[in-house]
């Protein structure tokens, strides 16, 4: 398998511009997480879905965040305007619900490094 | 609110031991992972234990869990260069929520 993929993996936009993220899981797998990493704050959930649905987005830091999951193979995370304190890494990640707790693991993608001037 | 605390640095050399700390807050814990991140990379799981466990190796890697003061260390037996890198402690509680709290992560400095 190829793991998650994200793209892209660098993204320098301008503030005000639109930035949209995505995230392929790994097949099969039916919970999907967005985090973001920065320096102050270190490892944030931003919103995590079960079955293409949200569960819980109390993480997304306002309106300018959305998050959408048309198919359990894709999923992507907008900023619409982007700000400067929008610059971070924001990782995306994938689980497999066995039923039996501790075999959760996560499986993280690279991240996309996003960069807003 | 769930908290998992780390100490934010640790420099050893070659060849020692390394212990990374974690302390964690929620009473309803009931599995915690180690995560590593290498440089411009996505967090890659280590290991991880049940709660009702002290105690777990993989190799180079022990994990203890003092269940009572919450505490949760990683020792890495002979590390190597390759093992600097940021660490990650984290958390699940057994409340449905499938969702991982993480600690600020560590950064292992090994110098040769």
């Amino acid at each position: 398998d190829a793991g998650v993929i994200q793209s892209p993996r660098h993204e320098v936009t301008e503030m005000g511009q639109e930035v949209t993220l995505r995230c392929k899981p790994i097949s099969g797998h039916d919970y999907l997480f967005w985090y973001r990493q920065t320096m102050m704050r270190g490892l944030e959930l931003l919103i995590y879905f079960n079955n293409n649905v949200p569960i819980d987005d109390s993480g997304m830091p306002e309106d300018r965040f959305s998050a959408k999951m048309p198919n359990a193979s894709f999923s992507t995370l907008k900023i619409q305007p982007s700000e400067p304190r929008d610059s971070a890494v924001y990782f995306c990640a994938s689980i497999h619900n066995l039923g039996t707790r501790g075999t959760d693991t996560q499986y993280f993608g690279p991240g996309t490094r996003l960069t807003v001037l | 609110g769930e908290d998992v605390e780390q100490s934010l640095f640790l420099s050893v050399r070659e060849g020692d031991s390394s212990v990374i700390n974690c302390t964690y807050t929620d009473s309803s814990s009931t599995y915690l992972y180690w995560y590593k991140q290498e440089p411009g990379a996505g967090l890659q799981l280590l290991t991880y234990i049940f709660s009702n466990m002290d105690m777990k190796q993989d190799q180079r890697l022990t994990v203890l869990l003092n269940k009572k003061d919450k505490h949760l260390s990683l020792r890495i037996a002979d590390t190597q260069t390759g093992d600097s890198a940021i660490y990650f402690c984290a958390e699940s509680s057994d409340t449905g929520r499938r969702a991982l709290t993480f600690g600020s992560g560590t950064r292992l400095q090994v110098q040769p």
